[in-house]
């Protein structure tokens, strides 16, 4: 079973910038593994952010920025402010889009 | 301003089956382009992908769900559906249904879900 791996949390300063990844089980991420980025807040469906890699949709914030980074795919946000604050998860395709796993997510803390 | 809307029982019998829908509004179902994927998340725990189904009705599963779920289109009602047969305790989740978006540009395919569902809980009882 192909695991796909986050950070469990991080914390990050008002106006600072993280950086959060996403880990394939089965070797390097790669564009063909199609990284996607959701938001998800207490009590809320996730909302995408990221697709693709780097590509956002018109609602993304600029704050936010999506690449490959050593062999993971990663999410970037830089400026960040307190209602950033929430969990983010990662999401991977497989097997030229046949198969898609989800990472763990990520407990984002804007402290 | 496309919208998806689950529907479905809220309380499950062990062993029974599962069936929930979701509504497409704002656009249509058999738009080339777009797959329909139904996702769950088990209380305070991560999303986990159940599969999708394109309009052209092909299906694609999470290889851990394959022989208990059942992903269908109908087209006339502009909806998709879920089947989870032989449900359990560990069935027990919120279900969210999504828009996958699919598309060519610059010589490479580019794939993301856009637009999700509100999500709708499912609790199995013994």
């Amino acid at each position: 079973q192909t695991v796909v791996t986050q950070e469990p949390s991080l914390t990050v300063s008002p106006g600072g910038t993280v950086t959060l990844t996403c880990a394939s089980s089965t070797g390097a991420v790669t564009s063909g593994n199609y990284p996607n980025w959701f938001q998800q807040k207490p009590g809320q469906a996730p909302r995408s952010l990221i697709y693709s890699t780097n590509n956002k949709h018109s609602w993304t914030p600029a704050r936010f920025s999506g690449s490959l980074l050593g062999g993971k795919a990663a999410l970037t946000l830089s400026g960040v402010q307190p209602e950033d604050e929430a969990d983010y998860y990662c999401l991977l395709y497989y097997g030229g889009a046949q198969f898609v796993f989800f990472g763990g997510g990520t407990k984002l803390t804007v402290l | 301003q496309v919208q998806l809307q689950e529907s479905g029982p809220g309380l499950v019998k062990a062993s029974q089956t599962l069936s929930l829908t979701c509504t497409v509004s704002g656009g249509s179902i058999t738009s080339g382009g777009y797959y329909w994927s139904w996702i769950r998340q088990h209380p305070g725990k991560g999303l986990e992908w159940i599969g999708y189904i394109y309009f052209t009705e092909s299906t694609y599963y999470n290889p851990s769900l394959k022989s208990r779920v059942n992903i269908s289109v109908n087209t006339s009602k502009n909806q998709f559906s879920l089947k989870l047969t032989s449900v359990t305790a560990a069935d027990t989740a919120v279900y969210y249904c999504a828009r996958g978006i699919y598309y060519y540009d610059s010589g490479s395919f580019l794939y993301g879900m856009d637009v999700w569902g509100q999500g709708t809980t499912v609790t199995v009882s013994s």
